[in-house]
């Protein structure tokens, strides 16, 4: 079974809007963290915002937020007033801190978002 | 403060042959993560180094193997190149033993022709 699902191959936005993309997680280890990258055409993985199992609040960093219900095992970002420059790759990620799966990152298969003038 | 440089950011080469790639931490992180990137299968975990040890590997053959020195810095070899390795090759490092946050680099794009 996958560990990360975004079911969304392809977004489109207009700029200065706001856009959710969705990421939902598999996982039976309580400590776990999930991140969001962002990958532009030249290759780099830029982090983006990260969501601990354990904290309590939903993550902010500036124009990205991250809408995390545990429950649910989703954690989608969403980008505030869409600019041309976030048109890129957008990977969600988790890691897991129990078990077996240490020490490395298990990607979604990303969601392409093209932002509109 | 320089980020993770992956050297080199493009290869060709011919099937058969191998392959070193190289992966130069943020000063101060130990820790060396390296991932393949290919459009089929996305990103998946290649192996990870703490101060030298590796700690954890994916589910890769025998060919692809790594090493991390004394200063952090890694490389990944592939030997007997396939086509099928053509792909995008991430490196991130961390600065903690529990890896809360990675940094990644570009890439070196690996083409097997």
């Amino acid at each position: 079974a996958q560990k990360i699902t975004q079911t969304q191959p392809g977004m489109f936005v207009q700029e200065k809007e706001a856009v959710t993309l969705d990421c939902t997680y598999d996982t039976s280890d309580p400590s776990y963290g999930l991140f969001w990258y962002k990958q532009p055409s030249s290759g780099e993985m830029i982090f983006l915002i990260y969501q601990g199992s354990y904290d309590q609040q939903n993550a902010t960093e500036g124009r990205y937020s991250l809408n995390f219900q545990k429950a649910r095992k989703s954690a989608n970002l969403v980008i505030s007033a869409s600019q041309l420059g976030d048109s890129a790759m957008y990977f969600c990620a988790m890691r897991e801190w129990g078990g077996g799966s240490n020490y490395k990152l298990t990607f979604g298969k990303g969601t392409l978002l093209t932002v509109n003038p | 403060k320089a980020g993770v440089t992956q050297t080199p950011r493009y290869l060709i080469k011919t099937r058969g042959q191998q392959v070193t790639l190289s992966c130069s931490p943020i000063s101060g992180h130990r820790s060396v993560s390296w991932y393949q990137q290919t459009p089929g299968q996305g990103l998946q975990f290649l192996f990870e180094y703490f101060s030298e040890t590796q700690r954890n590997k994916g589910n890769f053959p025998g060919r692809f193997s790594g090493r991390q020195f004394s200063n952090s810095r890694s490389e990944m070899n592939v030997s007997t190149l396939e086509l099928g390795d053509s792909a995008l090759y991430l490196c991130a490092s961390s600065a903690d033993r529990d890896n809360y946050g990675y940094t990644f680099g570009s890439g070196t794009r690996l083409t097997v022709v």
